[in-house]
């Protein structure tokens, strides 16, 4: 299986700075459509996951444009340029290009 | 609204049975794939298993392989997860997810709330 790993385990932030989360993959994600199928979810405390951010760099319908992907090959980065209270949980990456599915082992940002 | 509604989830005996449903509203179900991920308590996700949106393919992750069944009724919008066999290493939050088609490079979007389920003697 693909294997996803995120760093850090934990993100204390001060309210109004930045954060930035890494997801390294074991294998390239691109698909055979060229395509990468990279995609970043938040999980508040007590909540079911939903997804920020698809293919790498769209942000979905509703998202913040402090929330920001990148990366390319095995490489992947989630940016929350000013991190609000409300950005406070858990982040996972996540991989649909080989199935299974494969999540990182997820991220904690906490506000310090 | 798009909305997934988990049930079924209860304190089930190792070795025992346990019959999860997902409920759909709010778009049409037939036109996607769902998957069972599950969550243990503080710990990370993993892909269960995945049915395609007219129910005649389907994937299981190698943990519940020949143990848990896959299925839908597209008349109903509903989803289920069979699970026999039961093994400790089962017990958690179970959450429905929905995909815009069966297969790698599909995308997963929604999710619904979860249901939880536990295993102890």
């Amino acid at each position: 299986d693909l294997v996803l790993t995120q760093s850090p385990l934990t993100q204390p932030v001060t309210l109004g700075q930045p954060a930035s989360i890494s997801c390294n993959s074991s294998h390239s994600l691109v698909h055979k459509d060229g395509k990468i199928y990279l995609n970043w979810f938040q999980q508040r405390p007590g909540q079911s996951p939903r997804r920020l951010i698809y293919k790498v760099t769209n942000r979905d319908s509703g998202v913040p444009d402090r929330f920001s992907g990148s990366g390319s090959g095995t490489a992947f980065s989630l940016k929350i340029s000013r991190v609000e209270a409300e950005d406070v949980g858990v982040y996972y990456c996540m991989q649909g290009t080989q199935w299974p599915l494969t999540f990182g082992g997820g991220t904690k940002v906490e506000i310090k | 609204e798009v909305r997934l509604v988990e049930s079924g989830g209860d304190l089930v005996q190792p070795g025992g049975s346990l019959r999860l449903s997902c409920a759909a509203s709010g778009f049409t179900f037939s036109n996607y794939a769902i998957h069972w991920v599950r969550q243990a308590a503080g710990q990370g996700l993993e892909s269960v298993s995945a049915v395609s949106d007219n129910g005649l393919l389907t994937f299981y992750g190698d943990s519940v392989k020949g143990r848990f069944t896959i299925s839908r009724d597209n008349s109903k919008n509903t989803v289920f997860l069979q699970m026999d066999r039961v093994r400790m290493e089962d017990m958690g939050i179970y959450y429905c997810v929905r995909a815009d088609y069966y297969g790698p490079g599909s995308l997963i979007d929604f999710w619904g709330q979860g249901t939880l389920v536990a295993v102890s003697s």
